[in-house]
């Protein structure tokens, strides 16, 4: 079993919607937890942390659930600068860390 | 602050041939990550160094990759031969010790083996 799964996608949403990502993780030790954003051919860079009481930074929502295991992303009124692949990443340690698939997403005009 | 120096950029090079790759982290990073993205998929560790010694390399095909940070700055990633499945974007991350855990990427090395 994957120590992250994510819905590859793609997802295609027109300009101005509301998407929504998951990810679910296999080991409850896990300890922290990431989206981080990656366009292509680019290195992947973080996009925010996800804390227990769910944070927001800006459009980007992010929120955990640690009695199901998994943790999500709401992006809200969606640009085309938004069109990426949206890596899950987990950690279980401070020194293991897991990336999920990533899940990409084309923001259309 | 500068980010974390990857090179080359891209190599292409013959399978059973040999190949390293450098990797410059973030000034005071105390650890550093070696991935390997293939296309599709999510990045993959291959090996973790804490200052210049590894702490995880459960991972990393020890029969033809190897890793190194010698003085806990600077970090090679060799591989020895290569074979066709290593055709891979191969990332450097670091980050500071101990928390927060974010790590900071590389811009990667493209590497094709035909």
């Amino acid at each position: 079993r994957k120590e992250v799964e994510q819905d590859p996608g793609p997802f295609n949403v027109p300009e101005g919607a509301t998407v929504a990502f998951n990810c679910t993780y296999s080991n409850s030790a896990s300890q922290s937890f990431f989206w981080y954003r990656q366009d292509c051919r680019k290195e992947p860079k973080l996009l925010m942390s996800v804390y227990s009481s769910g944070n927001e930074d800006g459009r980007f929502t992010a929120q955990l659930n640690r009695a199901s295991q998994y943790i999500s992303l709401l992006i809200r009124d969606s640009k085309l600068s938004d069109s990426a692949t949206y890596l899950c990443v987990v950690n279980l340690s401070g020194n293991q860390f897991y990336f999920g698939t990533g899940t990409s997403l084309t923001v259309i005009p | 602050e500068a980010g974390v120096a990857q090179s080359p950029r891209y190599k292409i090079i013959e399978k059973r041939q040999s190949v390293a790759f450098w990797c410059n982290p973030i000034s005071g990073h105390a650890t550093l990550y070696w991935y390997q993205q293939i296309l599709g998929q999510g990045p993959k560790l291959l090996i973790q160094f804490q200052n210049n010694g590894v702490v995880d390399d459960s991972q990393l095909p020890k029969d033809r990759f190897s890793a190194e940070r010698l003085k806990g700055v600077d970090s090679t990633l060799k591989i020895q031969p290569a074979k066709l499945e290593d055709s891979a974007v191969y990332l450097c991350a670091s980050r500071r010790a101990g928390s927060p855990y974010e790590q900071y990427f590389g811009p990667g090395t493209r590497l094709t083996v035909t």
